[in-house]
């Protein structure tokens, strides 16, 4: 069965360190790839997304994901982590249907 | 401009009483419209899916239903609520075969 998994529930790091968000994908071929925030009690934001081409895909608010075809892996990573980048971060995954697979989410808390 | 609109934002019910989530799109024609519920621990787990109107897939087993009366307009509904059914309910809609998703604000559900 398609699936996502984020291994990681609940991440803490300090302001201005950096940051990796683990995504690992299982399909039974490489799936166009997202990562989305969702700030509390908010609706979910796409912070980027790969479909082909470069594996190392820039999104917005400075985070970047580098997707590994030979982990099935795609990563998310920021250099250095504001205090508003708290928040619960969510990978996903489409593949040959049109239906939106998520993982179950990371929990960013960020220390000053 | 395309717009998502979702409502309420929150809502408390007592268990065994009916339950109805709207939700909206306008911008666009004939799109893909999806109901996601996000429970604690759970992540983002697909409930519904739609490609046009009385076309509904089930993704999982529940006490909830959907219906797409209308082609931008989609509909969450249950005739007696449990209190599993509490959570975060997220509506979306894409573009077939465009792989890009836009989610509502979300409805906070308290069953009590």
């Amino acid at each position: 069965a398609q699936s996502v998994t984020q291994p990681d529930i609940h991440i803490t790091v300090s302001e201005g360190a950096s940051l990796e968000l683990r995504c690992n994908y299982s399909y039974g071929a490489t799936p166009y790839l997202f990562w989305y925030v969702q700030s509390p009690g908010q609706g979910l934001q796409l912070l980027l997304k790969y479909f082909s081409g470069d594996t190392l895909v820039q999104g917005i608010k400075g985070f970047e994901a580098e997707f590994k075809r030979s982990q099935s892996s795609f990563n998310l990573r920021k250099p250095s982590v504001h205090w508003s980048d708290a928040a619960e971060y969510f990978c996903a995954a489409v593949r040959n249907t049109d239906k939106l697979i998520f993982g179950t989410g990371t929990r960013l808390q960020v220390f000053p | 401009s395309q717009t998502i609109h979702q409502w309420p934002a929150t809502l408390v019910q007592p268990v065994g009483s009916p339950l109805s989530l709207e939700c909206t799109v306008e911008g666009t024609s004939n799109p893909n419209l999806y109901w996601y519920r996000q429970a604690a621990g759970r992540g983002l787990q697909l409930l519904f899916y739609s490609v046009g109107i009385g076309q509904i897939s089930s993704e999982v087993p529940q006490n909830l239903s959907a219906s797409r009366p209308q082609d931008r307009q989609f509909i969450l509904s249950s005739k007696k609520l449990l209190l599993s059914d509490s959570g975060f309910y997220l509506c979306a809609w894409s573009v077939r075969g465009n792989y890009g998703y836009t989610f509502g604000s979300g409805t906070r559900l308290t069953v009590v």
